[in-house]
């Protein structure tokens, strides 16, 4: 079935540090690709997502491109603050209903 | 923010007590899920809705039961609680499409002593 591995935590940084977060998926058919970010004692928000191969999806400094040769949707972000700390997850939706997540990578950046 | 509604957000409860969770919401959404979030299992789905009445288990549906008699309220019932089932639980909706993401309320946060 579906599934997606992203890499494992915890993630600690310093202010102004580039961050990458793995993401790679299995899937039978084409799905669409999400990253979900969440903040400490609240839900999850959509951070941004990709449809089709090749799109790049991108909100609030962080990017990720749907790259169907090697399955992966790679999270990224140039320049880390503070308030980035969180949780993030990767996620694929291949039909109408069922999202599958990834355990999630827990991010800290230091001042 | 999509409008999502959980209730409560935090519960204590004893083994053995029937609990029962609400989620609302207000987009008039078809599709409605509810997942508990446990440390390094990320999100696990336990039950969705794709219409009123109709409902599906997930992949952690043990122990859980679900309706919907209205579009906009997903009810989330654990006949006789354990301790297992403590944990943080979402409720999220979705337009359904396959491109549409899933939008998620703040959560309810249910501890079972």
């Amino acid at each position: 079935g579906d599934s997606v591995t992203q890499m494992e935590g915890p993630v600690t940084l310093s202010e102004e540090a580039f961050l990458t977060i793995n993401c790679t998926y299995t899937a039978t058919g084409y799905p669409s690709l999400f990253w979900y970010v969440q903040y400490p004692g609240e839900g999850l928000q959509l951070l941004l997502k990709a449809t089709k191969a090749d799109d790049k999806g991108s909100n609030k400094g962080f990017e990720a491109t749907y790259r169907k040769e090697t399955t992966s949707f790679h999270l990224e972000k140039g320049s880390v603050q503070v308030s980035d700390s969180a949780v993030y997850f990767c996620a694929l939706k291949e039909n109408d209903y069922k999202l599958s997540f990834g355990a999630g990578t827990t991010v800290t950046v230091r001042a | 923010d999509a409008g999502i509604t959980q209730s409560p957000r935090h519960k204590v409860t004893e083994t053995g007590t029937p609990v029962t969770l609400r989620c609302h919401q207000t987009e008039n959404h078809r599709y409605m899920y509810w997942y508990r979030q446990d440390p390094g299992h990320g999100l696990r789905l336990i039950h969705y809705s794709y219409g009123v009445k109709d409902t599906d288990k997930g992949e952690v549906s043990d122990g859980y039961s679900v309706s919907r008699s209205k579009t906009e309220d997903f009810l989330l019932t654990l006949e006789s609680a354990t301790s297992s089932q403590t944990s943080v639980y979402f409720c999220a909706i979705s337009g359904g499409q396959g491109n549409q993401p899933q939008h998620f309320g703040d959560g309810t946060r249910l501890s079972i002593l």
